[in-house]
This record gives C-alpha cells, sequence and structure tokens, in this order.
C-alpha cells in the first residue's frame, strides 16, 4: 500500500534552516506529484508547494518564494523540503501530501495521501 | 492568501445528517470542480473523503456526499457516528496563479 514515512521532530533556533524528508513506498515514485503542506498548531493547513518528481520541476506558495526549497532523490523514492532563515512563525506541523489522479491526468488537484507529519519547532 | 470560510463547528445527534459549507470566489470554488475535503482527527494526518466536488475515493463510507452551487462548495454527512467527529477542511485550487488555499475548518461534534 501507499506510504509516506517521514522525518523526525526538529527544533531549530530562529534564522536557522530545517531540512524534512518524506520517502515513499508502495507505487510508481516518478509518476505522482508531490505536495508539502504546513499546519500551524490549532490552525487550518497551508499549502507550500509542489515538486514533479520525474524532473524535479517544482513550484512554491508566494509566500515562501525564497526561502523554500523542494527537491527529490529518486533512487531512494524521497522528496526533501528545506525551509530557510526560520522564525517563530514557523514553528509547525509539516506534512509530504500525494497529488491524486483524475482519471488518467497526474493533475487531479487533491491529495490522497499524506506523511504522518513532522513537527517544526523554532525557539531561541 | 485569503482562506474559504466554513463554518466554525457544527453539530448533530447519532443518526442524523449535517452539512458544512466552504465559500470562496470565482477564482477558485466558483471557477472550476477542483474543490476537495478533508477529515482531520488530533494528532494526525488529514484523510481525504471527497474530491472534484462530488467523487469519493475507495473507502470513504457513502455517507459522505459532496455538492457545489456558484462559488460555495458543500460536504454532508449523514447518518452521522461518533467517529464522524473530527474537524473538516475544504481545499481548492486557486486558477490566478498556481497555488491551493485551504478553508478555515469545521469542528464536527456528535
Amino acid at each position: 500500500q501507499v506510504q509516506l514515512v517521514q522525518s523526525g521532530a526538529e527544533v531549530k533556533k530562529p534564522g536557522a534552516s530545517v531540512k524534512v524528508s518524506c520517502k515513499a513506498s508502495g507505487y510508481s515514485f516518478t509518476t505522482y506529484y508531490m505536495h508539502w503542506v504546513r499546519q500551524d498548531p490549532g490552525q487550518g493547513p497551508e499549502w507550500m508547494g509542489i515538486i514533479r518528481p520525474s524532473y524535479g520541476v517544482t513550484q512554491y506558495a508566494q509566500k515562501f518564494q525564497g526561502r523554500v526549497t523542494m527537491t527529490r532523490d529518486t533512487s531512494t523514492s524521497t522528496v526533501y523540503m528545506e525551509l530557510n532563515s526560520l522564525t517563530s512563525e514557523d514553528t509547525a506541523v509539516y506534512y509530504c501530501a500525494r497529488e491524486g489522479y483524475l482519471g488518467y491526468d497526474p493533475s487531479g488537484y487533491h491529495f490522497d495521501n499524506w506523511g504522518q507529519g513532522t513537527l517544526v519547532t523554532v525557539s531561541s | 492568501q485569503s482562506a474559504l470560510t466554513q463554518p466554525a463547528s457544527v453539530s448533530g445527534s447519532p443518526g442524523q445528517s449535517i452539512t458544512i459549507s466552504c465559500t470562496g470566489t470565482s477564482g477558485d470554488v466558483g471557477g472550476h470542480d477542483y474543490v476537495s475535503w478533508y477529515q482531520q482527527h488530533p494528532g494526525k494526518a488529514p484523510k481525504l473523503m471527497i474530491y472534484g466536488v462530488t467523487n469519493r475515493p475507495s473507502g470513504i463510507s457513502d455517507r459522505f456526499s459532496g455538492s457545489k452551487s456558484g462559488n460555495t462548495a458543500s460536504l454532508t454527512i449523514s447518518g452521522l457516528q461518533t467517529e464522524d467527529a473530527a474537524d473538516y477542511y475544504c481545499t481548492s485550487y486557486r486558477t490566478s496563479i498556481y497555488t491551493y488555499v485551504f478553508g478555515t475548518g469545521t469542528t464536527v461534534t456528535v
């Protein structure tokens, strides 16, 4: 079955960077797009960006442009999300989420499988 | 980006039906059929319940159904069960720039 397993919780100081991983299994890694979504404590989710694993093409939400980098390693079926210049406002749970197909179209505009989440705490 | 508007809370008794609304604009909810709904229990990842406005993934009970009218999408839960108590979020693709916007979230109490 499809599994997305994320790396463990992180504690970072303001100004630092964090890199979260998401290892995929149970499906063909390069044929599904992957998104990153974060959720502040007690708040709704927020979309951060997408990576298309076949070519590594990315697109980021305007809010995170210049501060986020999404990459992938096809040899290990893993995607990564790195966020720089952290502040306390980046304290959140970060999820990877696979984009489901709509028929035969990989652009299904929904998230059919999610990782378990990675808590990133930014504190001095 | 502005979030989609949902009621903060909805409650119902076991066996009843409830409906959660999700209001956006013609640039997102009203502009296409790319609206999806997610259920989230405390401390858990969101779970896809409805996609493409009306479609249920395999394994999701037919007690869950989706619809849309104009700029407002809706999720209806019929035959309410205690395990349906959770937070629910809608989301929509926004066409003007490549982005997704989530709803403000609704807490369902049974």
